[in-house]
């Protein structure tokens, strides 16, 4: 089964500053898809951003990027000049093309901005 | 464009109480749906996840039903509340197929059991 690893339970970073999540997966299929959540205080979830495995070219928003190794089943989400809005939990998702209806989240790193 | 409706928002409810919580979406049709827990500070817990009317997978053994009686319409219940059903509860909603990419999630219910 497949499974979604992030390793820093919590982080910090200063405002303006850049700060790199980890995220790892476990999956012995070759066509799925990867997202970066965040849900801020008011525990909406709303999508970072999203990499597709296919894509060599890793994915791309605004100051948001990922660092997408396939090989190494890593799929890190880097965000640059951060901002006291960036301050949320930030959870790493599965998505199997085979097994399709379902998706697979990581534990979650709780990520606070530093004025 | 498609919407997502939780409700009720906050939820408190003695122990051995019943639950219903609704969850709808707008916009589409013959949706995924899915049901989730979050403890405090924890990750999403899959409950309940359905591809069709009537068709409802379980994941995860407990005192939870989940009922979708139409299509944009997923229901999560309980005959009887236990303490450790206290939690934030997800719906999400996935359009069918494997071409679709990511979940879209409602507001979330705050359940507390006393």
């Amino acid at each position: 089964a497949q499974t979604v690893t992030q390793s820093q339970p919590e982080m910090s970073v200063q405002e303006a500053e850049t700060v790199t999540l980890s995220c790892t997966y476990d999956t012995s299929e070759s066509d799925y898809y990867l997202f970066w959540y965040k849900q801020p205080p008011s525990r909406q979830m709303i999508l970072v951003i999203r990499q597709e495995a296919y894509k060599q070219q890793n994915a791309t928003e605004n100051r948001f990027s990922v660092n997408f190794q396939k090989a190494a089943k890593s799929f890190s989400l880097k965000i640059s000049d951060s901002q006291l809005g960036d301050a949320a939990m930030y959870f790493c998702a599965y998505r199997s093309q085979a097994s399709y209806d379902k998706v697979i989240f990581g534990p979650g790193t709780s990520l606070s901005v530093i004025p | 464009s498609q919407t997502i409706h939780q409700w009720p928002a906050t939820l408190v409810q003695p122990v051995g109480s019943p639950l219903s919580l609704e969850c709808t979406v707008e916009g589409t049709s013959n949706p995924n749906l899915y049901w989730y827990r979050q403890a405090a500070g924890r990750g999403l817990q899959l409950l309940f996840y359905s591809v069709g009317i009537g068709q409802i997978s379980s994941e995860v053994p407990q005192n939870l039903s989940a009922s979708r009686p139409q299509d944009r319409q997923f229901i999560l219940s309980s005959k009887k509340l236990l303490l450790s059903d206290s939690g934030f509860y997800l719906c999400a909603w996935l359009p069918q197929g494997m071409y679709s990419y990511e979940q879209y999630f409602g507001p979330g219910t705050r359940l507390t059991v006393t």
